[in-house]
């Protein structure tokens, strides 16, 4: 099945430390996004690549990195996690091209854990 | 700019009642989505909504969209408990479909 995939599901860090989480899609969207989703709250959207064009939100700490080697991998790099960045991660693909629904599919998330 | 407002934020209904979630958006949105959210774990799209007067129905989940009214209802009939979750509605920004603009969520408890 046509999924998104991230890696590893679950990433304890310590403070300061840096840390990469990984996501792969098999979908082949040309859209990939990386969220951030604290406890009760609703998805907060850090970046997204259309292609190999990287978008970035304007109010991303610069602590925040990307990266799209390929269509199909995209990786979150935090340069140096605080404790506030302690959250779920969430990877999410669309089509980016054509009309209709540019649904966003979802991969299962990295909880972040920062000690 | 496009604001989205969910309410009510928390519902907490029987088995078997009916109930519906608001989603009401600020300017002209593309597109109106559904998602579904289990806890600890990720999205779930449940619908799209693309036109005036959209309906969409999966199993007991029936969404709809009034763009003149900036509208968009999710209906929940004779409710189970595994429909227990948090629903997020996000619109598009017109002009930029790949950005979403999300409520805040209606987390939704159905007890027996």
């Amino acid at each position: 099945d046509a999924m998104v995939i991230q890696n590893p599901r679950y990433q304890v860090t310590q403070f300061g430390k840096p840390v990469t989480l990984s996501c792969s899609q098999t979908l082949n969207h040309n859209v990939m996004y990386w969220y951030q989703q604290k406890s009760s709250q609703a998805p907060k959207l850090l970046f997204h690549y259309y292609d190999k064009d990287f978008n970035n939100e304007a109010d991303t700490p610069d602590n925040f990195q990307s990266r799209r080697p390929n269509t199909s991998f995209c990786f979150l790099d935090i340069r140096s996690p605080g404790l506030g960045d302690a959250a779920m991660y969430l990877c999410a693909t669309s089509r980016g091209q054509g009309s209709g629904a540019d649904t966003q599919y979802f991969g299962p998330g990295t909880r972040l854990t920062v000690l | 700019e496009l604001k989205v407002e969910q309410n009510p934020l928390f519902l907490s209904m029987q088995e078997g009642k009916n109930y519906t979630i608001y989603c009401n958006y600020s300017t002209t949105s593309d597109r109106l989505y559904w998602y579904r959210q289990d806890p600890g774990k990720s999205l779930e799209s449940l619908f799209v909504l693309l036109s005036n007067g959209a309906v969409k129905q999966e199993g007991r989940l029936m969404a709809s969209l009034d763009t003149k009214a900036r509208l968009s209802t999710l209906h929940i009939t004779a409710a189970v408990h595994d429909l227990s979750a948090t629903y997020f509605c996000a619109g598009a920004k017109a002009g930029n479909n790949r950005k979403l603009i999300w409520g805040l969520g209606t987390s939704l408890a159905v007890n027996p």
